[in-house]
């Protein structure tokens, strides 16, 4: 079982390219989360799914789409990078939609 | 709705010493309850969680939470910290049955001196 993994680990973008973060999960969770972390600012979330073919907006969805084609995957896109956009991206699934298990993180940064 | 308050940014504490972090919610009914660990550069992983039943909860790396009703309350403990400890916790709370959206503390930033 690898769990929650997310791909890239890394990038860095210029301001106004485009981008696509992939979340993979294998325990067949239902529930799916994208969160922004930023340093005094705690988690936000910014898009989840409970279910395939579901989405709808969390915290922060402004400048982010998301799509869960399959249910096992779930992709947050960034049609126009800003540097407002720099930060620690997290995605987690779940079974019930309480307890959380979270992937490793990408790390973006926007010039 | 649900909140959460981690009153603590930082806690600096000794190796060996003991640790309470501090968790206040706000929710109608028993609420579901977590807490996360973050290590640096890493993702969040579940320490330990309360559903019902017995209000003392043991988790994992030694840790223990206890839920006050009356105090609205989810403080976790360890009686001796180890320096691998230092990392990010994260208290969160849940609804039963309700919106699958967990919502999460701002965190407290846990030191440990040697």
């Amino acid at each position: 079982n690898a769990g929650v993994t997310q791909t890239p680990k890394f990038r860095v973008l210029k301001t106004g390219q485009s981008m696509t973060l992939l979340c993979a999960q294998d325990m067949n969770h239902e529930y799916m989360y994208w969160y922004r972390q930023d340093p005094g600012m705690g988690l936000r979330l910014i898009h989840y799914s409970v279910g395939e073919g579901t989405t709808a907006k969390g915290e922060v969805p402004d400048g982010y789409n998301v799509s869960r084609l399959k249910k096992q995957n779930f992709l947050l896109g960034l049609e126009s990078a800003a540097p407002s956009q720099t930060s620690v991206y997290f995605c987690a699934s779940s079974p019930s939609g309480n307890e959380q298990f979270f992937g490793p993180g990408t790390r973006l940064t926007v010039l | 709705a649900q909140s959460v308050t981690q009153p603590d940014i930082h806690i600096t504490v000794s190796e060996g010493a003991s640790l309470e972090l501090r968790c206040n919610y706000s929710y109608g009914a028993t609420p579901y309850l977590f807490w996360y660990v973050q290590s640096p550069g890493q993702g969040l992983q579940l320490l330990l969680k309360y559903f019902s039943g017995d209000t003392l909860v043991q988790g994992i790396k030694g840790f223990e939470a206890e839920f006050k009703r009356s105090q609205s309350s989810f403080n976790l403990r360890k009686p001796s910290v180890h320096w691998s400890d230092a990392a990010e916790y994260f208290c969160a709370v849940g609804a039963p049955g309700g919106s699958y959206i967990p919502t999460f503390g701002r965190g407290t930033s846990l030191i440990v001196h040697p």
